[in-house]
């Protein structure tokens, strides 16, 4: 099993739709978890981080995080084409030290 | 306030050549790390510093050495690059108290 898994897409929703990325983990004890938006050519720019489950939200962007099901998601409301990215999520299974990162989810925001 | 620097943005080495990827931070933080990103896929470690002095081994270390004399740069060393180390090279940092990691521009490198 990966350490993180992310559907790999391409994921399109139409411009002002709400759009869904998913995330699971494998490793249970794992401590923080990110979520970093690339665009191509790029490098990851990170735009929520996540710490204990529930809800964050911030702007346009909410993080979902349950431990129980190793699960964490991003939603963007209102998306816009400058959305279109690729979404990686991050996992640190440990308090301190590197990141282990999925594939990335691509998302397409059509006009 | 610069944040991470990566110099050179690209690079084409011939098979055998060497060259030293530069990684500078003005943020203070302690934590240093080197990720691959190969095409469609996610970055993997290659070594990372817990601070100047210290370092350490990631997933993918073979043909790579580092060092860490600062606190502010942490080069990564491709010796004998081979056509398996085209990719893209990213320095990420952080304060190594479990918070936020913020990462360079990053090195496009190309081995032939």
């Amino acid at each position: 099993q990966k350490e993180v898994e992310q559907n790999s897409g391409p994921l399109s929703v139409p411009e002002g739709a709400i759009a869904s990325l998913n995330c699971t983990y494998s490793d249970r004890v794992s401590q923080s978890f990110f979520w970093y938006r690339q665009y191509s050519g790029k490098s990851p720019e990170l735009i929520m981080s996540i710490y204990s489950n529930g809800d964050k939200e911030d702007g346009r962007f909410t993080a979902q995080l349950n431990k129980a099901s190793q699960y964490v998601s991003l939603l963007i409301r209102d998306s816009q084409p400058s959305d279109s990215a690729t979404y990686l999520c991050a996992v640190r299974r440990r308090s301190q030290g590197n990141l282990i990162f999925g594939k990335g989810t691509k998302l397409s925001v059509k006009p | 306030n610069a944040g991470v620097t990566q110099t050179p943005k690209f690079r084409i080495l011939k098979i055998g050549q060497s060259m030293t990827l530069q990684c500078t931070q003005d943020m203070n933080h302690n934590y240093m790390y080197w990720y691959r990103q190969d095409p469609g896929m996610g970055l993997k470690l290659i070594y990372y510093s817990v601070g100047a002095g210290i370092t350490d081994k990631g997933e993918v270390p073979n043909g790579y050495n580092v060092s860490r004399s600062t606190t502010e740069d942490f080069p990564l060393r491709l010796e004998l690059a081979a056509p398996s180390q085209t990719s893209v090279y990213f320095c990420a940092t952080d304060y190594g108290t479990g918070g936020e990691q913020y990462f360079g521009p990053g090195t496009r490198l190309t081995v032939t």
